[in-house]
C-alpha cells in the first residue's frame, strides 16, 4: 500500500517560476524523504526531513513538514527545464522501511 | 563510487515463462530493496534485506515471485510463471542510512 498521496498529480510552469508539490500521509514517521525521477530512469534521493523538524534548505529546494497536519511540501525556486520529472515523496515509519506516493508529474517549459 | 548496477535493463516475455533479475548494490550497503513501480505508480516494495536476511517481504508475491541476496551482497529477484500484470520496472536499491540508491531498474515487458 501506499502512504504517501502527492497533490497535485501533475503540474506545468514555465521556467523561472516557482514549482510547490504537497504531500499527505497517514501514519507517524521518523523522516520523510523526496526523490525525483526522471523519465525511464532510477530514483534519485533529494532531501530527508527528520519528524522534529520543520523545516529545511538544499539549494532551490525547500521541504516544510507539519507533523500535527501529517502533511509535507516540497518548493522549487526559480525552476529549469532541467527539473522536469516525476517527484515522489517517501515516508520512513522505523527500520528504513521507506513508502512511495504515487507523485507528482512536473513540466518545465522553457 | 560505482552504483547500483541492474542487468538485464529491458526483457520482454511472454505470459507464463520465467525471468530473472540481477542487482549488485553499492560496496557496503547493507540494506537492499527491489521494489516494483507499475507505470504511472509509485514504487512499490517487494522485499527488504538487511545482509543476506530479509527484513520484510510482505508484498511479494509469493506464489510467483522469489528473491535471495546470498552472501550479503548481490541479489536475484525471479518471477516463475509471470502473468500480464506483471510488466512494470523493477527497481533495486541500497542503503547504510536513511537515503537509498536506486539503480536504473529493468524493465519488463510480459506479452
Amino acid at each position: 500500500s501506499q502512504q504517501g498521496e502527492e497533490d497535485p498529480q501533475a503540474l506545468s510552469i514555465q521556467e523561472g517560476e516557482n514549482a510547490t508539490m504537497n504531500c499527505s500521509y497517514k501514519t507517524s514517521i521518523n523522516n520523510l524523504q523526496w526523490y525525483r525521477q526522471n523519465s525511464g530512469r532510477g530514483l534519485v534521493h533529494l532531501i530527508l526531513i527528520r519528524s522534529n523538524e520543520r523545516e529545511k534548505h538544499s539549494g532551490r529546494l525547500r521541504v516544510t513538514l507539519d507533523t500535527s497536519k501529517k502533511s509535507s511540501s516540497l518548493l522549487i525556486t526559480a525552476s529549469r527545464a532541467a527539473d522536469t520529472a516525476s517527484y515522489f515523496c517517501a515516508t520512513d515509519g522505523g527500520y528504513q522501511k521507506v513508502t512511495f506516493g504515487i507523485g507528482t508529474k512536473l513540466q518545465v517549459i522553457p | 563510487e560505482a552504483g547500483v548496477a541492474q542487468s538485464p535493463r529491458y526483457k520482454i516475455i511472454e505470459k507464463r515463462q520465467s525471468v530473472a533479475f540481477w542487482c549488485n548494490p553499492i560496496s557496503g550497503h547493507a540494506t537492499l530493496y527491489w521494489y516494483q513501480q507499475i507505470l504511472g505508480q509509485g514504487p512499490k516494495l517487494l522485499i527488504q534485506f538487511q545482509n543476506n536476511g530479509v527484513v520484510d517481504d510482505s508484498q511479494l508475491p509469493k506464489d510467483r515471485f522469489s528473491a535471495e541476496r546470498l552472501k550479503g551482497v548481490d541479489s536475484t529477484l525471479k518471477i516463475q510463471p509471470a502473468k500480464l500484470e506483471d510488466s512494470a520496472v523493477y527497481l533495486c536499491a541500497s542503503s547504510t542510512t536513511e537515503t537509498q540508491y536506486f539503480g536504473p531498474g529493468t524493465r519488463l515487458l510480459v506479452l
